[in-house]
C-alpha cells in the first residue's frame, strides 16, 4: 500500500533556530514529491521535486529529494514566528493519485 | 482572480441528511480534486476529475458522489451523512495532470451529529 510518513509529528523551536523536517515514502509509481505549508486554512505550495539530488531553494527554505533513500527533507534556517504552521509532504503515486503525510506541526517561539 | 472558492465555509448536519459542497475555480485549470482532512491523518483524496466530463475515485470515495458540472465547477455530494464524515473538506485544482502543483480552496468545515 502506498504511504507517506513525516517526522517529527510536532516540533517546538525558538526564533533563529534551524529545523529539518523529514518525509519518507513507499509508492509503486513515483511521479513527484511536493511540500506545502498550512497555516489556518488552505495548504499553500512550497516546492515540487522530481529529480534526486537537486536542491530547491526559496529564501530561508530549501528542500532536496533522495530517490535512492525514498525520502526528502525540508530545511528552514533562521526560523521566525511566521514559520509556525503544519508542513505537509505529498507524493504523486501515479497520475492524480496524491498521497499526503500526516504533517509536521512546527511551532516557533519568540 | 479569486482562485479556488468553496461554499459553504461551515455546515452542521444531522445523521442521514444530504448536502452538496460547491467548488469553483477561475484559473482555467483542467483537473479538480476533493480531499478530506482529519486530525493526524493529513489529506486524503476522495474523488478527482482529470478533465471536464470525467470523474474518478480516489483513496476514500465511499459515501460521496461528485459532479464536474463544467470546467469551472466540481461539486461533492453527501447523500446520507454519517458522523464519520465529520471533517474539513478541501477542493483543489491543477492546470494539467503532469508536474504542476495543486491550488487549494479555503475549505469547508463539516460536522455531522
Amino acid at each position: 500500500e502506498d504511504k507517506v510518513v513525516q517526522s517529527p509529528l510536532s516540533l517546538v523551536v525558538h526564533e533563529g533556530d534551524t529545523v529539518t523536517l523529514n518525509c519518507s515514502y513507499e509508492v509503486t509509481n513515483f511521479r513527484s514529491l511536493l511540500w506545502y505549508k498550512q497555516e489556518k486554512k488552505a495548504p499553500t505550495f512550497l516546492f515540487m521535486l522530481t529529480s534526486s539530488g537537486i536542491e530547491k531553494k526559496s529564501g530561508r527554505l530549501s528542500s532536496i529529494l533522495d530517490k535512492k533513500e525514498l525520502s526528502s527533507i525540508l530545511n528552514i534556517t533562521a526560523t521566525q514566528t511566521g514559520d509556525s504552521a503544519i508542513y505537509l509532504c505529498a507524493v504523486e503515486a501515479g497520475v492524480n493519485d496524491m498521497r499526503f503525510g500526516a504533517g509536521t506541526r512546527l511551532t516557533v517561539k519568540p | 482572480n479569486a482562485g479556488v472558492t468553496q461554499t459553504p465555509k461551515f455546515q452542521v448536519l444531522k445523521t442521514g441528511q444530504s448536502m452538496t459542497l460547491q467548488c469553483a475555480q477561475d484559473m482555467n485549470h483542467n483537473s479538480m480534486y476533493w480531499y478530506r482532512q482529519d486530525p493526524g491523518m493529513g489529506l486524503r483524496l476522495i474523488y478527482y476529475s482529470a478533465s471536464e466530463g470525467t470523474t474518478d475515485k480516489g483513496e476514500v470515495p465511499n459515501g460521496y458522489n461528485v459532479s464536474r458540472l463544467n470546467k469551472r465547477e466540481f461539486s461533492l455530494r453527501l447523500e446520507s451523512a454519517a458522523p464519520s464524515q465529520t471533517s474539513v473538506y478541501f477542493c483543489a485544482s491543477r492546470p494539467v495532470t503532469t508536474t504542476y502543483e495543486q491550488y487549494f480552496g479555503p475549505g469547508t468545515r463539516l460536522t455531522v451529529t
